[in-house]
C-alpha cells in the first residue's frame, strides 16, 4: 500500500492563481479531510468527507473548495490565491468512526506572492 | 481560541533525561492522538487513547489519559537525538472518531 500520497510536494503561486492540491489513499477509507499547518497554529481543518459525493466544511473553509467523486481521491482547489493561504497542506484519511488511526500524507508546501 | 492547549511549546533536554509533554481540554476526549513531526515532513502516528486511565507505551514513550478524560500526558524516558522533533496531540472533541482538533504543538531538542 502506498497509503496517502499529496502531490505537488511544493508550490509557488502568485496572488490570485488557482491549483488543485492532489490527495490520494489506497486503503479504502472513507473519511478523508484536508488540515493546514501554520506556525503557532497546529493543524486546522480545512474540509473532510465521510464518502464519495458527501463533503463538508470544517473550520478554515474560506477560499478552498474540495469535492469526493471516488473513494480514493480528495483534491482540494485554491480558486484564487492569496499570500494568507502560504502554508503547509495535509491529507489525512482513516476509517469512519470511532477510535481508528489517521494516516496522514506526505505535505505540501505551498507559498502565495 | 484553542481548545487543546499543548504544554511546554518548546523543550531543550540533555540526552538521558526523561520529559513529559502534557495536552489538555476543557472537553471530554472521546479520543486522544499523538503523532510526532521531523520539520518539513508528514505526520507519524504514535498512539492513541480512548478509554479514561489508559496508558499504552512504545519503546520509550509513554502517554496517558486521565480518568475525567480531559488531559494526556506523553513521558519519554531516557530521551535520545532520535526523539527530537515536534509533538502534537490531536483529539476528537467532538465524537463520532474522525474530525480532530490538535494543540500547538511541542519542539522537543536534544542535545548531546
Amino acid at each position: 500500500n502506498a497509503g496517502v500520497t499529496q502531490t505537488p510536494k511544493f508550490q509557488v503561486l502568485k496572488t490570485g492563481q488557482s491549483m488543485t492540491l492532489q490527495c490520494a489513499q489506497d486503503m479504502n477509507h472513507e473519511y478523508m479531510s484536508w488540515y493546514r499547518q501554520d506556525p503557532g497554529m497546529g493543524l486546522r481543518l480545512i474540509h473532510y468527507s465521510v464518502g464519495a459525493g458527501i463533503t463538508d466544511q470544517g473550520e478554515v473553509p474560506n477560499g478552498y473548495n474540495v469535492s469526493r467523486s471516488t473513494t480514493e481521491d480528495f483534491p482540494l482547489r485554491l480558486l484564487s490565491a492569496a499570500p494568507s493561504q502560504t502554508s503547509v497542506y495535509f491529507c489525512a484519511s482513516t476509517k469512519e468512526g470511532e477510535g481508528y488511526e489517521q494516516y496522514f500524507g506526505p505535505g505540501t508546501r505551498l507559498t502565495v506572492t | 481560541s484553542q481548545e487543546l492547549e499543548q504544554s511546554p511549546q518548546s523543550l531543550i533536554v540533555q540526552e538521558g533525561k526523561n520529559l513529559t509533554i502534557n495536552c489538555t481540554s476543557s472537553k471530554t476526549l472521546y479520543g486522544l492522538y499523538w503523532y510526532k513531526q521531523k520539520y518539513g515532513e508528514g505526520l507519524i502516528f504514535l498512539m492513541m487513547l480512548q478509554k479514561g486511565g489508559e496508558e499504552k507505551s512504545h519503546e520509550k514513550i509513554t502517554a496517558k489519559l486521565d480518568e475525567k478524560k480531559q488531559q494526556s500526558s506523553l513521558h519519554i524516558t531516557a530521551s535520545q537525538p532520535s526523539h527530537a522533533g515536534i509533538y502534537l496531540c490531536g483529539a476528537d472533541i467532538l465524537g463520532g472518531g474522525n474530525k480532530l482538533t490538535f494543540g500547538t504543538g511541542t519542539q522537543l531538542k536534544v542535545e548531546l
